[in-house]
């Protein structure tokens, strides 16, 4: 099975920042990586698909990028509604795997 | 517009079954791979199993041999059946449109609860 490795698990940022978070893949995934945003009680709503391709509809200051096995999700401009757990995930092959999950608290 | 919405969840004792539904609307299940993803109160989330095209099906190690995941595609309905549950199994669980390569997961719906406790 394909191990993903998320960090950080947690961060805090100030409104307006920009910040980074990373997945590692156990072995080379190509580019079948999404991005993905929670907010509590709700269900995961796609950010980012091919690893860096935007989802219609979500704001250009999230952005993805990578290949193989090392992979960022990036949020520019952090905004409160940005507060939420993002999850990476490889759909690359089965069993599909998430990363572990990052708390971004906007202060 | 497409969608997904489960229904099925519950409170069932340690050692019973339930069958949870998911209705698609905006596209047909026969024609896309179905994916159930769960949630541990508090915890990250946990791919489950996938049905694809064919009828091909795949599951975590931590539900084989207890849940089968199944389709009618007349109703358009993707289901999962769960056997033998335990309170590991305790947790949300979301219906998706699986993509595959390239796409991954693209349409969620809100999910069900199912809670494991005597």
């Amino acid at each position: 099975d394909i191990q993903m490795t998320q960090s950080p698990s947690s961060l805090s940022a100030s409104l307006g920042a920009g910040v980074t978070i990373t997945c590692r893949a156990s072995q080379g995934i190509r580019n079948d990586l999404g991005w993905y945003q929670q907010k509590p009680g709700k269900a995961p709503k796609r950010l980012i698909y091919a690893a860096s391709i935007l989802q219609s509809g979500v704001p250009s200051r999230f952005s993805g990028s990578g290949s193989g096995t090392e992979f960022t999700l990036t949020i520019n401009s952090l905004q409160p509604e940005d507060s939420a757990t993002y999850y990476c995930l490889q759909h690359n092959s089965y069993p599909y795997t998430f990363g572990q999950g990052t708390k971004l608290e906007i202060k | 517009e497409e969608q997904v919405v489960e229904s099925g969840g519950g409170l069932i004792q340690p050692g019973g079954s339930l069958r949870l539904s998911c209705a698609a609307s905006g596209f047909s299940v026969n024609f896309n791979y179905m994916t159930w993803v769960r949630q541990a109160p508090g915890k990250g989330l946990e791919w489950v199993s996938v049905v694809d095209t064919d009828g091909t099906t795949y599951y975590a190690d931590s539900v084989k041999g207890r849940f089968t995941i199944s389709r009618d595609n007349s109703n358009n309905t993707l289901f999962l059946q769960m056997d033998s549950l335990t309170a590991e199994d305790t947790a949300v669980y979301y219906c998706a449109r699986d993509q595959g390569y390239i796409y991954g997961l693209d349409v969620w719906g809100q999910g069900t609860t199912v809670t494991v406790s005597s």
